[in-house]
């Protein structure tokens, strides 16, 4: 199994472009979540999907819009990048409901905006 | 805002000494959870505590949980060079009426750094 995959691993913008980042489990986890981790800070959460067909914002959604396409894969959209959001971003994925939720991470992609 | 907060920031020791990390949050939690983050990579999942117990053990590693203090600590005994990497703790919050999702809040996390 590869676990969770994300791609590309590393990306270059400039200010206003956009980008798609991609992420995909094949664990049959219902729920997914995108991170983002500046640095010497942890993750702070952007947008999860509890299950397929559903999305919520987490604490930091401004500037991201994200899609569950379906139960495997859930995207990341930038459309118009800035300078603020450069960062590592993470995919992770966990079973839903009874819990206790332990998150499984991809290697992350590491987004310049110039 | 973060739930946790984690001390020290950073922690040098030598190989073969115990390191111990600490973990305070503000909110009522349903589980606390421990990853390791080895430098450039993403976050590897250590151990689960949840919020009706006060001690876990897995391998060499042993975490407490205080939920009067609302902290946890994170020991790692007879560590080794491996053992270099972020410590971040994240939390679980307690029943929203079913509406968290699992969804984890990260402390800032601790830097450990084993010297062979």
């Amino acid at each position: 199994n590869a676990g969770v995959t994300q791609t590309p691993k590393f990306q270059v913008l400039k200010t206003g472009q956009s980008m798609t980042l991609q992420c995909a489990q094949d664990m049959n986890h219902n729920s997914m979540y995108w991170y983002r981790q500046d640095p010497g800070m942890g993750l702070r959460l952007i947008y999860y999907s509890a299950s397929e067909g559903t999305t919520d914002k987490g604490e930091v959604p401004n500037g991201y819009n994200v899609s569950r396409l379906n139960k495997r894969e859930f995207s990341l959209r930038l459309e118009s990048a800035a300078p603020s959001q450069t960062s590592v971003y993470f995919c992770a994925s966990s079973e839903a409901r009874p819990g206790p939720y332990e998150q499984y991470f991809g290697p992350g992609t590491r987004l310049t905006v110039t | 805002s973060q739930q946790g907060e984690e001390d020290p920031q950073a922690l040098s020791i030598q190989e073969g000494e115990n390191a111990t990390m600490n973990c305070s949050y503000k909110t009522s939690i349903n589980n606390l959870q421990w990853y390791r983050q080895n430098s450039g990579r993403g976050l590897v999942h250590l151990i689960l505590i949840r919020s009706n117990e006060r001690e876990k053990h897995s391998g060499r590693l042993r975490v407490t949980l205080d939920t009067s203090k609302k902290s946890s600590s994170l020991l790692i005994t007879a560590s080794r060079a491996a053992d270099t990497a972020s410590y971040f703790c994240a939390t679980v919050r307690g029943s929203t009426g079913g509406t968290s999702y699992g969804k984890l809040t990260f402390g800032q996390g601790t830097i450990l750094t084993v010297h062979p």
